[in-house]
């Protein structure tokens, strides 16, 4: 079975700072690695996915994560911060072959003080 | 594209009642998941289909919850009967599964409260 832990359940963070959103992964099998956001009282956007490739992956909002195997470690990061960043992120992991549900992390509240 | 449209956006109920939340998938997508998220337990999956077909129902909770997808343009979650510990918010995702894993795109949630 696979699962996800993100190591901060809150990151409070200043405006324009950088932030980094830990997560690791145990799988015994190859994932899919995903990353999504959530603001309060929407649904959940995608932020970036590590599919194969590159370990750096750029997503939306000037976000990018690292995938690293042997850390089996997925970590977000923004350089520079801003309000609107303010929001819940979740890492999640999906199977590459077979069952393609997602299991998420706990979630990590981002917020940002000016 | 309207995206996944899920409804109602709210229920308010009492234990003992009948539930019925509905999702929309995104046109073209031939997956579809339900998720409920919690405080407690965080997000979860409780089904998927893939083409209309349930396959993955090992998260539904319990005979209470039962899930149907009649065609590939809609899905309905029941609860029957509703109690207390079902208060959660309740996503619908889809995506379309071709040769690789394909984003999820999921919908605005339905919160439900029961009391």
């Amino acid at each position: 079975a696979q699962s996800v832990t993100q190591l901060d359940s809150q990151v409070p963070v200043f405006e324009e700072a950088p932030v980094e959103l830990r997560c690791n992964y145990s799988s015994s099998v190859s994932v899919y690695l995903f990353w999504y956001v959530q603001y309060p009282n929407q649904g959940l956007q995608l932020l970036l996915k590590y599919l194969s490739g590159s370990t750096l992956v750029k997503g939306i909002n000037g976000f990018e994560a690292e995938f690293n195997k042997s850390q089996t470690s997925f970590h977000l990061r923004k350089p520079s911060v801003h309000i609107s960043d303010t929001a819940e992120y979740f890492c999640a992991v999906s199977l590459i072959q077979g069952a393609q549900k997602l299991v998420f992390g706990q979630g990590t509240r981002l917020t940002i003080n000016p | 594209d309207a995206g996944v449209i899920q409804s109602p956006r709210h229920e308010v109920t009492e234990m003992g009642q009948e539930v019925t939340l509905r999702c929309k998938p995104i046109s073209g997508h031939n997956s579809l998941f339900w998720y409920r998220q919690t405080m407690m337990r965080g997000l979860e999956l409780l089904i998927y289909f893939n083409n209309n077909v349930p396959i993955d129902d090992s998260g539904m909770p319990e005979d209470r919850f039962s899930a149907k997808m009649p065609n590939a343009s809609f899905s309905t979650l029941k609860i029957q009967p509703s109690e207390p510990r079902d208060s959660a918010v309740y996503f619908c995702a889809s995506s379309f599964t071709g040769g690789s894993r394909e984003t999820q795109y999921f919908g605005p949630g339905t919160r439900l409260l029961v009391l």
